[in-house]
């Protein structure tokens, strides 16, 4: 059973308006989230992250929310480009398991032009 | 500086057949991991290495064997591949247990 979930496999957005890519996860003993981007035939790349003393961080375009009582984080990108375009991975982490994070199925988010 | 590689980018074994897997980072960083990416689902860590000479089981460990006898290098092997291993199998590195993870682009593995 996935403990973390990201319901929305796809997500296509116009560019300048908001991406809002969301994520869920079941295990309350996570503290630690982070959001990895990519693009075909590559690796994942960090993007941002957030642990759960803090329910908003924000670098540039990106924002991660989160909600703890919800187990509920989202990623924002404000105003989307069309080098947006990738799939999303949310990962989560506990404090006395950092080496073993859990991945979210993927998003594949399209900003068109 | 080449940040993490692996070899190969892509291979067809038979079932039964064995290979190894090769992930080399120079970034001089002492966790190392290796998960894979099935469709519908996220990256799982299969095994996972904390130092030289260390190596520990992660969600999926059966059916792989891994080794770091260098710092820079982790290994990972089949010793019977099966159909059920068919995946995208990721690399990654990092400082430390809370530092961010650096992937390779990825070995795409077919078991025919």
């Amino acid at each position: 059973d996935q403990q973390v979930k990201q319901n929305s496999p796809s997500l296509s957005v116009q560019e300048g308006r908001i991406s809002i890519l969301n994520c869920d996860y079941t295990n309350s003993m996570f503290d630690y989230f982070l959001w990895y981007k990519k693009y075909p035939a590559e690796g994942p790349t960090f993007l941002i992250s957030i642990s759960s003393i803090k329910d908003k961080n924000e670098d540039g375009r990106f924002t991660v929310f989160l909600n703890k009582s919800a187990k509920h984080l989202s990623l924002h990108i404000v105003p989307s480009q069309p080098g947006d375009s990738a799939v999303y991975f949310c990962a989560a982490s506990d404090r006395y398991n950092f080496n073993k994070f859990y991945f979210g199925s993927g998003t594949k988010l399209n900003v068109k032009p | 500086n080449a940040g993490v590689t692996q070899t190969p980018k892509f291979r067809v074994l038979k079932t039964g057949q064995s290979m190894t897997l090769l992930c080399a980072q120079d970034m001089n960083h002492e966790y190392m991991y290796w998960y894979r990416q099935d469709p519908g689902m996220g990256l799982r860590l299969i095994h996972y290495s904390v130092g030289e000479g260390t190596t520990a089981k992660g969600e999926v460990p059966d059916g792989y064997n891994v080794s770091r006898l260098k710092k820079q290098n982790f290994l990972l092997g089949l010793e019977s591949a099966a159909p059920s291993q068919t995946s995208v199998y990721f690399c990654a590195s990092s400082l430390g247990p809370e530092e961010t993870q650096y992937f390779g682009p990825g070995t795409r593995l077919l078991v025919l």
